[in-house]
């Protein structure tokens, strides 16, 4: 069963415009991860948040993570045509690198 | 170096028949796991090897799926009797123990069956 779930199910931006996507969790989790698909194959790590974290940057990447209401959010700023593609958040319940449980994620779509 | 690496990239089989599916993880990565992704949907977990320990074929979704790993690298995922509910693009990942939670992704394995 899937153990996150991201909102939006799809978002169309302008370009420069920011992207916010949440993602919300069942259990407790160690980490929770974001990945980004392009064109549906191989998925690309983007940023990791462990569970006594709060909020975490990289670039253009701003992740926050709420344990009490199980959530996280992604935000993308100033976005490209190039962000275009499909973002899940994944968690590992169990134990800390063991499998990931994935949302059914977002799909993004910027426009030039 | 090289990521890791899946083949075939696609595969088109007839319902009934047996498929194999390849995954070559990084080098040195102990951890390798096997996911399914259907038209739309999140990453189903299948199955996951680490280092010697019995793997965790908790995800496998029936008994026609298998999996191995040969030597602590290669990996093949066997589906036996494919059915039209097979189809799916089939991800492979492996991860470094010790250096972190993050999974690096095959491109991907699309099976159709016909």
């Amino acid at each position: 069963s899937q153990q996150g779930e991201e909102d939006p199910q799809a978002l169309s931006i302008q370009e420069g415009e920011n992207a916010t996507m949440n993602c919300s969790y069942k259990t407790s989790i160690n980490n929770l991860q974001w990945y980004r698909q392009n064109s549906g194959r191989g998925l690309v790590h983007l940023i990791l948040i462990r569970s006594n974290e709060r909020e975490k940057h990289s670039g253009r990447l701003r992740v926050t993570l709420d344990t009490s209401k199980k959530s996280s959010s992604l935000l993308i700023t100033a976005s490209r045509a190039a962000d275009t593609a499909s973002y899940f958040c994944a968690t590992d319940a169990r134990q800390a690198g063991t499998a990931l449980i994935f949302g059914k994620g977002t799909t993004l779509s910027v426009s030039s | 170096g090289a990521g890791v690496s899946q083949s075939p990239s696609n595969k088109v089989t007839e319902k009934g028949k047996d498929v194999e599916l390849r995954c070559d993880p990084i080098s040195g990565h102990t951890a390798l796991y096997w996911y399914r992704q259907s038209l739309g949907q999140g990453l189903e977990f299948l199955i996951y090897f680490q280092g010697n320990s019995a793997p965790d074929k908790s995800g496998l979704p029936s008994d026609r799926f298998s999996a191995e790993r040969t030597g602590g690298s290669v990996s093949t995922l066997t589906i036996q009797r494919t059915q039209q509910e097979d189809s799916a693009v089939y991800l492979c990942a492996s991860r470094k123990q010790g250096a972190g939670y993050e999974q690096y992704f095959g491109p991907g394995t699309r099976l159709t069956v016909t």
